[in-house]
């Protein structure tokens, strides 16, 4: 069973970069077939996919984002990193990582982290 | 990419009552469609994957079904743990696209 842990700051200036940072533990980050997404879910608002990184190293990025995202794993630290350019307040949303059952061919989340909330304002 | 739309966007219901929510998305996925609940405050739990795939663990209430474009989730009577939101999401492309959520609310 894995386990995911969002962090970051959760105060951001906005037209600055936000980061953040999921640790996996229970399982190794480069395992088999690996894939990890962000997903974010503005106050009240609905879940927004952001994007996700593949086992072969492919990123994709919702389109409505793509030129802001970046997604990256660290595997000597079992850890998968976002990072959201050019922020601002209406990218203000709890952030959270998720991905499928290790070595599911389907994308769909059923390993969760808590989230985290990043709020941008000056 | 893929719209996903969810109806209705929020309802009624009283403890016992069968509810149904239905997603319909705006091109065929086949099967590839999952449900989760969200309870405030909580990330979104998986109820069922592939339309009608339940979940280990979630209750034998809870029901998916459909394929192509119209899908349902349906729950046979309503318990007091299930007041909470609903969303659906696609994973036919590798563009994820969620619904808008269901609220389901206490009568």
């Amino acid at each position: 069973q894995l386990q995911l842990q969002e962090s970051g700051p959760g105060l951001v200036k906005p037209s600055e970069t936000l980061s953040l940072t999921c640790t996996v533990s229970g399982g190794s980050i480069s395992s088999s077939r690996y894939y990890w997404g962000w997903i974010r879910q503005s106050p009240g608002k609905g879940l927004e996919w952001i994007g996700s990184m593949y086992y072969t190293g492919t990123t994709y990025s919702n389109p409505s984002l793509k030129s802001r995202v970046t997604i990256s794993i660290d595997t000597s630290k079992n850890q998968v990193s976002l990072k959201l350019s050019y922020v601002t307040a209406a990218d203000t949303a709890v952030y959270y990582c998720a991905s499928p059952p290790e070595g599911s061919y389907d994308i769909y989340f059923y390993y969760w982290g808590p989230g985290t909330l990043v709020t941008v304002s000056s | 990419d893929i719209q996903m739309t969810q109806s209705p966007s929020s309802l009624s219901a009283s403890v016992g009552e069968r509810v149904t929510i239905t997603c319909r998305a705006s091109q065929s996925i086949s099967g590839y469609l999952n449900w989760y609940q969200q309870k405030p405050g909580k990330a979104p739990k998986l109820l069922i994957n592939a339309a009608s795939s339940l979940q280990s663990g979630v209750p034998s209430r809870f029901s998916g079904s459909g394929s192509g474009t119209d899908f349902t989730l349906a729950i046979s009577s309503l318990q007091p743990e299930d007041f909470a939101t609903y969303y659906c999401q696609q994973s036919y492309t590798t563009l994820l696209t969620f619904g808008g959520g269901t609220k389901v609310e206490m009568k």
